[in-house]
């Protein structure tokens, strides 16, 4: 059975400040990786997944996630946030597209 | 293309009353999803469908909660009777099929609150 920690529950940072949260995953097959977002009072999105090739793996709005498969991590980054990344950030791992499994969410809060 | 489609958006119940969450998922999608969402927690999957067929239900509290979704197109979630701690937020999802490499799409959820 897979799992999925997400050490940090909140981060606040400053606007235009970089910003890491950090994804941890355990699992016995071989994984694929998401990290969705939630703005408040909206459905989960889809931030970026990582199935196969390139383990750097890019968003449209300028996040960025490296799987690490010896370090069996897959955390998230931005060189500089801005107000409107404030949400809550939930990566995910799926066993070949099955069953998906949720960590328990990072608050991210970008203060002006 | 339209994606998943839940209604309704809110619910408030007392304990011990019965609920009923309709979801309709992205058109041609074979793999349907229903999680339940606890405030401050991450999405938990309640069960688990591919087409009309049930894949995982082992987190679900059977005793109260079931779902069907009998045509292969969209689903119905129920409660009965419900408990203070169901309140949460159900979430449906849809993936293209259950041997595809793919992402789930989301619905924006119910909100249910029993008091």
């Amino acid at each position: 059975a897979q799992s999925v920690t997400q050490l940090d529950s909140q981060v606040p940072v400053f606007e235009e400040a970089p910003v890491e949260l950090r994804c941890n995953y355990s699992s016995s097959v071989s994984v694929y990786l998401f990290w969705y977002v939630q703005y408040p009072n909206q459905g989960l999105q889809l931030l970026l997944k990582y199935l196969s090739g390139s383990t750097l793996v890019e968003s449209i709005n300028g996040f960025e996630a490296e799987f690490n498969k010896s370090q069996t991590s897959f955390h998230l980054r931005k060189p500089s946030v801005h107000i409107s990344d404030t949400a809550e950030y939930f990566c995910a791992v799926s066993d070949y597209g099955q069953n998906f499994v949720f960590g328990p969410g990072t608050r991210l809060s970008v203060l002006p | 293309e339209a994606g998943v489609a839940q209604s309704p958006r809110y619910k408030i119940i007392e304990k011990r009353q019965s609920v009923a969450f309709w979801c309709n998922p992205i058109s041609g999608h074979a793999t349907l999803y229903w999680y339940q969402q606890i405030l401050g927690q991450g999405p938990k999957l309640l069960i688990q469908f591919q087409n009309n067929g049930v894949v995982d239900d082992s987190q679900l509290p059977k005793d109260r909660f079931s779902a069907e979704r009998l045509k292969g197109v969209d689903s119905t979630l129920k409660i009965q009777p419900a408990k203070l701690e169901d309140s949460a937020v159900y979430l449906c999802a849809s993936s293209l099929d259950f041997y595809t490499l793919t992402e789930a799409f989301f619905g924006q959820g119910t909100r249910l609150t029993v008091v």
